[in-house]
C-alpha cells in the first residue's frame, strides 16, 4: 500500500445506478486529485481539491460528483453514467497542490453495463 | 499549452540489458517532473521525482536526467529484469497553472 487507499478495487454498475468511490490518505497531505484513465489514453485529471476545497474542475460531465469532507478523505459520486466512462479511476495526493509530486491509490476499476 | 511525449510507446528487451526511456515536453516553465512506474490494471508508483532546479536523481538501478532547455528528460534503467516489465510514465507539473501532464507511457518487456 501507498498510503492512498481506494475502494472499492472493482465496481460493475448499470446505467440507471448510483454508486460512490472512496479514497484516504493519512499522509498528511493537503491536495488530493481524481484522474480517468482509459484504455490507451494518458491521464485525464477530473477534479483537484486543495485543503478540501475544488480548486479544478477540468470539464467533466455533472454525472461525476466529487466531496471532499476533509483533507483525508475524497469521494467521486457516481450516477446515470455511460458505457464510455469504464475505466480506471484514479485518486492521488500530494503535500501540497505543486511540491514533492504525487502518491496513487490502487485505483477503482468501472465497468458500466 | 503543455504537451509530454513519450518515446517509444513500447520496448522490449534482454534480460540484463541497460535501456533509456525518453520522455519531451513542449514548455520548459516547469516546476517538477516525476517518473511513474504502472503494473497492469494497478495504480502509479513514484519512482522518481526531479526539481525543476535539479539535473537528475538516483534510485537503485533508475537514473533520471532532466535537461529543462531542451524540454527532455530520461529514465536509464541498468541492468533490466523481468520485474521491470511495466508501464512507464512521466509526469510534468508546469508553474503556470500547477498542472500536471502526463504522458502515454512506454510499455516495457523484458525477457528472461
Amino acid at each position: 500500500e501507498t498510503g492512498v487507499t481506494q475502494t472499492p478495487r472493482h465496481l460493475v454498475m448499470g446505467m440507471t445506478n448510483k454508486k460512490s468511490l472512496k479514497c484516504e490518505q493519512h499522509l498528511g497531505h493537503n491536495a488530493m486529485y481524481w484522474y480517468k484513465q482509459s484504455a490507451k489514453k494518458p491521464l485525464e485529471l477530473m477534479f483537484v481539491y486543495s485543503l478540501e476545497e475544488r480548486v479544478e474542475n477540468n470539464s467533466v460531465p455533472s454525472r461525476f460528483s466529487p466531496e471532499c469532507p476533509n483533507s483525508s478523505h475524497l469521494f467521486l459520486h457516481l450516477h446515470t453514467l455511460q458505457p464510455e466512462d469504464s475505466a480506471l479511476y484514479l485518486c492521488a495526493s500530494s503535500p501540497t497542490r505543486q511540491d514533492y509530486g504525487y502518491t496513487f491509490g490502487s485505483g477503482t476499476r468501472l465497468t458500466v453495463v | 499549452k503543455q504537451e509530454v511525449t513519450q518515446i517509444p510507446a513500447a520496448l522490449s528487451v534482454p534480460e540484463g540489458e541497460n535501456l533509456v526511456l525518453n520522455c519531451s515536453f513542449t514548455d520548459s516553465a516547469i516546476y517538477n517532473l516525476q517518473w511513474f512506474r504502472q503494473d497492469p490494471g494497478k495504480g502509479l508508483t513514484s519512482l522518481l521525482l526531479i526539481q525543476s532546479s535539479q539535473r537528475e536523481q538516483t534510485s537503485g538501478r533508475l537514473n533520471a536526467s532532466l535537461d529543462k532547455s531542451s524540454g527532455r528528460s530520461t529514465l536509464y534503467i541498468a541492468a533490466s529484469q523481468p520485474g521491470d516489465s511495466a508501464t512507464y510514465l512521466c509526469a510534468v507539473c508546469d508553474t503556470g497553472g500547477f498542472k500536471t501532464i502526463f504522458g502515454a507511457g512506454t510499455r516495457l518487456f523484458v525477457k528472461a
